[in-house]
């Protein structure tokens, strides 16, 4: 079974609104996480990475304020998408990295966000 | 420039072909590689790593070339549940910050 989960696998919301993506770790500590974006027909573009108990470090070009991460637990990290406009309709998907040594790995399933 | 390049293709081949990928890194000090397969909209699920030397398991075949910054993926006997989008993937600086190609699209037909 999956090892990391994140939920909502899809979801439609209106341009305006919030939208936020869980990522769990399941079966081991996660550390550190790692939030990718796919647009279509593209590659997965690093967006921010996360530390538990510390702030995210963006990547350049992505607008921190607008996409609030949050890892306040080892096994638990959320992605805010604010104000979301339809340019933000991607598949976002989480990667976790943990376990005794470190160096388990695991996706998310992925969540794919419409916006309308 | 991108870190990591590939060709998107798509790779249109019959069953039972052999088709090659290739990928070029930017990064020299690059420390590991990975191909990774993706499905329709789903996650991408780590096929190989890519060692040195060279690795095969069953069907699939990788090979680095460091001095070329150049990564290859061969599959012999191309079956059709291979058809997938295949992923290039680099930890450029060995923190598990991995780097991800755009991806190499392959069809296989009956």
């Amino acid at each position: 079974g999956a090892v990391v989960s994140q939920h909502p696998s899809w979801v439609i919301c209106k341009s305006g609104t919030s939208v936020k993506i869980e990522c769990r770790s399941l079966d081991f500590q996660a550390t550190t996480m790692f939030w990718y974006r796919q647009f279509p027909k593209q590659s997965l573009m690093l967006m921010a990475t996360s530390n538990e108990g510390s702030k995210a470090t963006y990547e350049q070009g992505v607008e921190k304020d607008k996409f609030l991460i949050n890892h306040a637990s080892l096994t638990l990290s959320t992605l805010t998408v604010t104000s979301a406009h339809p340019e933000d309709s991607s598949f976002y998907i989480c990667r976790v990295r943990g376990g005794a040594r470190g160096n388990t790995i695991y996706f998310g399933e992925g969540s794919w966000l419409t916006v309308v | 420039r991108k870190e990591v390049e590939q060709d998107p293709g798509p790779f249109n081949v019959p069953e039972g072909a052999t088709v090659a990928f290739n990928c070029t890194y930017s990064n020299s000090a690059s420390q590991s590689f990975f191909w990774y397969r993706q499905d329709c909209r789903k996650e991408p699920k780590l096929l190989m790593s890519v060692y040195s030397s060279g690795n095969e398991d069953g069907r699939f075949t990788a090979q680095l070339n460091r001095a070329s910054q150049y990564i290859s993926l061969l599959i012999r006997d191309s079956k059709l549940s291979d058809s997938a989008t295949y992923l290039c993937v680099v930890d450029s600086s060995n923190t598990g910050k991995l780097i991800f190609g755009q991806g190499t699209t392959l069809q296989v037909k009956p």
